[in-house]
This record gives C-alpha cells, structure tokens and sequence, in this order.
C-alpha cells in the first residue's frame, strides 16, 4: 500500500542555525505534498506545500524541496526561532485520494 | 464560521462498548476523513469520504464505520471498542472543486479517546 517514510524522528538544533527533515514516498503518482506543524495539544496546521509541477518553494524561512523522480521531498527551516519547536508531518495526496502522513519529526530549537 | 467540529473532546469507554465521534465542517468541503494519532506513529488514516453518498477505507479501517449522508457531517462509529483504539482521533476536511483536491486538510481539535 501507499506509504510516507520521514527522517529523523527527532532533531534538535541550536537557536539560528537550520533545520531539514526528509520524507520519501512509494506512489508514484502522488501530485501533492504538503506539511504539518502540531503544537503539543493542538491540531496539525499547514505550513507550507508543494506540488508535482514544481522543484522548490520557499515562504519567508521555509523552504520545501520536491524530487519527483527520487520520490522525496525535504522541509528546511532556516534561521531557527524557539517558537518552531513541535512536531512536523510530512503528507502525500495519492492517485486514490488518500493523504497519508509520515511518522512524524519532534523538533526542538535550544535558546 | 467555526471551521472543523469534533464532539466529544474527551471520553471513556469500557471493552466491548459502542460509541460515535461526531464530526461536522461548515465550509461546504466535498472531502472529509478521520485520523487516529498514537505516539511515535503520526497520523494514519481510518476512512475518508469525497462526497456525500462516498466512503473508503484508509490505512487502519478495522473495528470502524462511517457513512457520509449530508456534505455537513461525517461520523465516526467505534463497533465494539477494544483498548487498542485507545488513542487521539482527528477529523479533517479539504475543498475539492471538480474533484481535484486543492491540498490544504483543516482539522478539527480531536477527541481523546481511552478504552478500559
């Protein structure tokens, strides 16, 4: 069946410096991968998403990077605050209509 | 405009005990699902519906139904509830107009769920 692997599952970074998580994806025919940021106790939120027909896409110090032919596409945070800690979800739209999410990354940016 | 709606937010059941999570979207969405999110293991995907009339099971249907009668509403029912359905459900909708999805999923605050 469709799956999303995501790497790491924790990642902790000093405050400023950058941040990279990575998700591949097994159907082929995906076109749309977003991302979620969930806040402890709180419901996951978009923050950014990319679409087959295009490489990158970058929104203030976001950025998210899609290689269709490797199946992977990676989130990257630049210039870490400590207000970007939570845990980051990766998701696929597949050619059936279901999103299926990755495992999952807990971030944590030390002040 | 209130968004995603989850009701209960907390319950407590006990083995073998019926229940269903309520789940209503006041954006005239066509696309709704449910989620179940256990430590460690994300989000994974009990149902979806996208439309009304249209269900389909996800990755983890077993032990749930669903039926989509209105474009409104979407609930979640829990057959015989076991403690391994113990877990933080979440409903979500998308728009899909013409039936491509538009991508962005709003959830509802979910439903935390424990099974004795």
């Amino acid at each position: 069946g469709e799956n999303v692997e995501q790497h790491p599952s924790t990642l902790s970074v000093q405050e400023g410096d950058s941040a990279v998580i990575k998700c591949t994806y097994s159907d082929s025919a995906s076109n749309y991968f977003p991302w979620y940021k969930q806040e402890l106790g709180k419901r996951p939120q978009l923050i950014i998403d990319i679409r087959s027909n295009v490489g990158e896409k970058k929104d203030q110090r976001i950025a998210v990077t899609l290689n269709k032919t490797a199946k992977h596409f990676s989130l990257h945070i630049t210039e870490t605050q400590p207000e970007d800690s939570a845990v980051y979800f990766c998701a696929a739209w597949t050619s059936y209509d279901k999103v299926i999410f990755g495992p999952g990354t807990s971030l944590s940016v030390i002040p | 405009n209130a968004g995603v709606t989850q009701t209960p937010k907390f319950q407590v059941l006990k083995t073998g005990q019926s229940m269903t999570l309520q789940c209503a979207q006041d954006m005239n969405h066509e696309y709704m699902s449910w989620y179940r999110q256990d430590p460690g293991m994300g989000l994974r995907l009990i149902h979806y519906s996208v439309g009304a009339g249209i269900t389909d099971q996800g990755e983890v249907p077993n032990g749930y139904n669903v039926s989509r009668s209105t474009t409104e509403d979407f609930p979640l029912r829990l057959l015989s509830a076991a403690p391994s359905q113990t877990s933080v459900y979440f409903c979500a909708s998308s728009y899909q107009p013409g039936g491509m999805n538009t991508g962005e999923l709003f959830f509802g605050e979910g439903s935390r769920l424990t099974v004795l």
